[in-house]
């Protein structure tokens, strides 16, 4: 069965703390892949694209590694803020298009 | 900025009745999707709709869904027979691009359904 797994949260870290989300992909023909932050009772909302090369916007540094089938999220600087929980969003080729969610990851960041 | 609106934001329904929840998407956007979160699990795909027809859809868009593009602004999703299990949050969302890095999606605010 095709799955997108994330790291089981909450991530419970103080502000100015770097943190790191992992999720993994269990379809090789993934080929698009995105972070998704959704707050309490809201709906989900772009962070990033994640490229190949990896890319950085800010705070935030999205990573690939396709050889072992995971990205990453990395957030620098936590603000109080950044509480929300990440989804990561898979999107495989080869005919079928359709985005495959992880259940997220919880991140409190705290005072 | 442009965003995705839905309505109702909240419907309470009977068991078998049918509902229809309304989206418009952002105007620029060819790509439409509906989505559904039960409530504390993860976001579910049901359908993705582009040039008036449906170009995927996942094994929980059974026979009792349908999707249309009744004008130029709406995309609904109408359920025929509620069932209890139909009870959730239901997302529309929109993208510029069907595939590929550049299939950003932006969602709407979502319509939390309740079937009593």
């Amino acid at each position: 069965r095709k799955e997108v797994e994330q790291d089981p949260g909450p991530f419970n870290v103080p502000e100015g703390a770097t943190v790191a989300f992992n999720c993994t992909y269990s379809n090789s023909a993934s080929q698009s892949f995105f972070w998704y932050r959704q707050d309490c009772r809201k709906e989900p909302k772009l962070l990033m694209s994640v490229y190949s090369s990896g890319n950085e916007d800010g705070r935030f540094t999205a990573q690939l590694n396709r050889a072992s089938q995971y990205i990453s999220l990395l957030i620098r600087d936590s603000k109080l803020s950044d509480s929300a929980t990440y989804l990561c969003v898979v999107l495989a080729s080869g005919g079928s298009y359709i985005p495959t969610f992880g259940r997220g990851t919880s991140l409190i960041v705290h005072p | 900025e442009p965003e995705v609106t839905q309505t109702p934001s909240h419907q309470v329904t009977q068991m078998g009745q049918e509902v229809i929840l309304r989206c418009v998407p952002i105007s620029n956007h060819l790509y439409f999707y509906w989505y559904r979160q039960i409530l504390g699990q993860k976001v579910e795909f049901l359908v993705s709709f582009y040039n008036n027809e449906i170009s995927e859809k996942s094994e929980i868009f059974d026979d009792q869904f349908s999707v249309e593009r009744p004008d130029g602004s709406n995309f609904t999703l109408k359920i025929r027979s509620t069932k209890l299990e139909d009870s959730a949050m239901y997302f529309c969302a929109s993208s510029e691009f069907g595939q590929g890095p550049y299939n950003e999606q932006f969602f709407g605010p979502g319509t939390r359904l309740t079937v009593l």
